[in-house]
């Protein structure tokens, strides 16, 4: 079975703090993908990151930066400088299924940044 | 240009009514996605096609119906309404696993009001 926890459930930071969000899965699929979306309050779903099961390669992007790492099945995500229009739920999904291509998604991270 | 188009924005429904939200997309994907939101909750998937190949989740209740005549039109169809079915509706699409770019794009999502 395919499962993705976030066991944060509300961060609260003040800005410029750095802040990092974990995200643990689990399949028996040999392939498959991970995604880091964005929630804003205005509701619609920001896709902000893609990695493939066979691509442990971390990256950053600005002040944005994923940890990858298949041994422990976790997908980090870490803001840096954290600004107040970071605010938002993040969610960490993942997709598996072979030809079904499901995807499923963790119960998200609420992400308050203080001024 | 939004890529992704449900329709309506907002759906207010009679208990028991039948409703049906629609979504299209110009994207050309062959992998489109229906799910239910809650507040304060993440995504719950309730089913999705790949091409034409429909799946269902095995949690998803009767009362939730999908159409998908073509690769650009996906209907949901909720044939009686119950006041717990008051939700946001999300339809996303991607691309299937395997093609490059394999992340899903969402729409805005139908708000279903239940009276």
């Amino acid at each position: 079975a395919q499962k993705v926890t976030q066991a944060q459930t509300e961060i609260s930071v003040v800005e410029k703090e750095d802040v990092t969000l974990d995200c643990v899965y689990e399949t028996r699929d040999t392939t498959y993908y991970l995604f880091w979306y964005k929630q804003p309050p205005s509701g619609e779903l920001v896709f902000l990151i893609r990695r493939n099961s066979f691509d442990e390669q971390n990256e950053i992007s600005g002040r944005y930066s994923w940890n990858f790492q298949k041994s422990t099945s976790s997908f980090n995500f870490t803001i840096t400088a954290s600004q107040v229009v970071d605010s938002a739920v993040y969610f960490c999904a993942l997709k598996t299924g072979g030809a079904t291509n499901k995807l499923i998604f963790g119960t998200g991270t609420l992400l308050a940044v203080q001024p | 240009d939004a890529m992704v188009i449900q329709n309506p924005r907002y759906q207010v429904t009679q208990f028991g009514k039948p409703v049906t939200l629609s979504c299209s997309q110009t994207l050309n994907h062959n992998v489109m996605y229906w799910y239910q939101q809650k507040s304060s909750q993440a995504p719950k998937l309730l089913f999705h096609y790949y091409d034409k190949d429909f799946n269902n989740e095995a949690d998803t209740p009767d009362n939730f119906q999908s159409r998908r005549p073509n690769t650009s039109f996906c209907f949901l169809d909720i044939r009686s309404p119950g006041l717990g079915d008051a939700a946001m509706y999300l339809c996303a699409t991607s691309r299937a696993m395997g093609q490059a770019g394999t992340e899903a794009f969402f729409g805005q999502g139908t708000r279903l009001t239940v009276v």
